[in-house]
């Protein structure tokens, strides 16, 4: 399984960009790069993912190296709502999602 | 649209006895998933069920776990008896197959604690 590396955790002032970095060297072709969160005490919630286009949601924006090799999420205008751990998965064959530890993003006024 | 339904919310049981915990998917989806996650730590696949047929129950723990899907909607997971290191949130997924991504979408969850 491709494997994802992201900091353990991130400090962001609202109403700024909060960009979370993520990086997947051995992400294969085919494998797509997603992006859940989880916000204390929910399931996880999707936010958005790629295969090798910058892509843009409602909720997020992500852009994906040309090479690949790594990612970043951008919340385009943060908001104390949107502290939570992110986490960046590669998906496998058979639809597995392996999450790693994740970023824990804190929001601060 | 509603989302994944999961029943109850909240569970507290003594050691050695059963639990079940209830999923409904998002309608339409014939895929769904069992994780189990831990404090502090992501999520992890137990078993994945395509309509009636498990799939992938490689991660779950035979001995004391099962679970079903009769009619290739709603699925239970059971615990019998239940541990101590059981204690954990029990998260269900759905999600489309055939879609472009077949992107999971979570439900709530099951908070367990074993005393």
């Amino acid at each position: 399984d491709a494997k994802t590396t992201q900091p353990p955790s991130m400090d962001c002032a609202e109403g700024r960009a909060a960009n979370l970095p993520c990086n997947h060297s051995t992400i294969s072709g085919n494998e797509y790069v997603y992006w859940y969160r989880q916000i204390h005490s929910q399931g996880p919630q999707y936010i958005i993912h790629g295969l090798k286009n910058n892509e843009t949601n409602e909720m997020a924006s992500l852009i994906i190296t040309e090479d690949r090799k790594s990612s970043t999420l951008i919340l385009p205008h943060a908001t104390l709502r949107d502290t939570a751990v992110y986490y960046c998965i590669v998906k496998t064959d058979g639809n597995k999602l392996v999450f790693g530890a994740g970023t824990i993003l804190r929001v601060k006024s | 649209e509603a989302g994944v339904v999961q029943s109850p919310r909240y569970k507290i049981i003594e050691k050695k006895q059963p639990v079940a915990f209830w999923c409904n998917p998002i309608s339409g989806h014939n895929t769904l998933y069992w994780y189990l996650q831990n404090l502090g730590q992501g999520p992890e696949l137990l078993i994945r069920y395509e309509n009636e047929e498990a799939v992938d129950d490689s991660q779950l723990p035979k001995d004391r776990f099962s679970a079903e899907r009769l009619k290739g909607v709603d699925s239970t997971l059971k615990i019998q008896p239940a541990e101590l290191g059981d204690s954990a949130v029990y998260l269900c997924a759905s999600s489309l197959p055939g879609s472009r991504t077949d992107t999971q979408y979570f439900g709530p969850g099951t908070r367990l604690t074993v005393l």
